[in-house]
């Protein structure tokens, strides 16, 4: 089975700007969830994805938007940067809604604004 | 709100010394718990989780966990560490309001000293 995959790895993007970050789910998951963990801290939710739709959505601005495909990967948009969205980026799959059960971690987008 | 605490940072252990490492949750209802570990380099992995049933839970490479609902937590442990033991361990809780949404401690990076 294949695992989840995360693009781009790595990314500088400067104050102001936009970012999209994507995410291919497991083979058979169809849940998408987002976390940001910033330097030194746990991850953080940010929303998730079930059945193309937003299920759920933690302490997170509106420009923090999403989407997920027919295919059930994600999408994780994130509109005017600020120095303090610097972080990894994770991406969680599963299968059904349950936090944590049966979640497939990818290896996490880091992202630097400058 | 829901809340996880790991109050160690950093360990430093030498090979074969035991381990344990401190979680403690703040909500007292119904809960499922988590460790996760993640290597160097590698995605977060799922070393062991608690839903409900008997409070020792074993988890995978030799580490176990004891649920103690009277003291909100659920410490990790292991026997005797190894050198590939190294790494950051990340605990987690569900969030009572929100099924679909873990909060995670600020984890705890254990270096083994070979």
């Amino acid at each position: 089975e294949t695992g989840v995959t995360q693009s781009p790895t790595h990314l500088i993007k400067t104050r102001g700007q936009q970012v999209t970050l994507r995410c291919s789910s497991q083979s058979g998951h169809n849940t998408v969830s987002w976390y940001q963990q910033a330097l030194g801290q746990g991850p953080q939710f940010i929303f998730q994805y079930y059945r193309e739709e937003e299920n759920g959505r933690g302490n997170f601005p509106p420009r923090f938007s999403g989407l997920q495909f027919p295919n059930y990967s994600s999408e994780l948009n994130v509109n005017a940067l600020e120095l303090d969205d610097s972080a990894l980026y994770l991406c969680a799959s599963s299968f059904g809604s349950q936090a944590g059960y049966g979640y497939t971690f990818g290896s996490g987008t880091r992202l630097t604004v400058v | 709100a829901q809340s996880v605490s790991q109050h160690n940072h950093h360990v430093i252990l030498s090979e074969a010394a035991s381990l344990e490492l401190g979680c403690n949750y703040s909500y007292g209802g119904t809960v499922n718990l988590f460790w996760y570990v993640q290597y160097p380099g590698q995605h977060l992995q799922l070393l062991l989780k608690y839903f409900s049933g008997d409070p020792l839970v074993k988890g995978i490479k030799g580490f176990e966990a004891e649920f103690i609902k009277s003291k909100f937590s659920f410490n990790l442990r292991k026997p005797s560490v190894q050198w590939s033991d190294t790494a950051e361990y990340f605990c987690a809780v569900n969030d009572p309001g929100a099924t679909n949404k873990l909060i995670f401690g600020t984890g705890t990076l254990l270096a083994v000293q070979p």
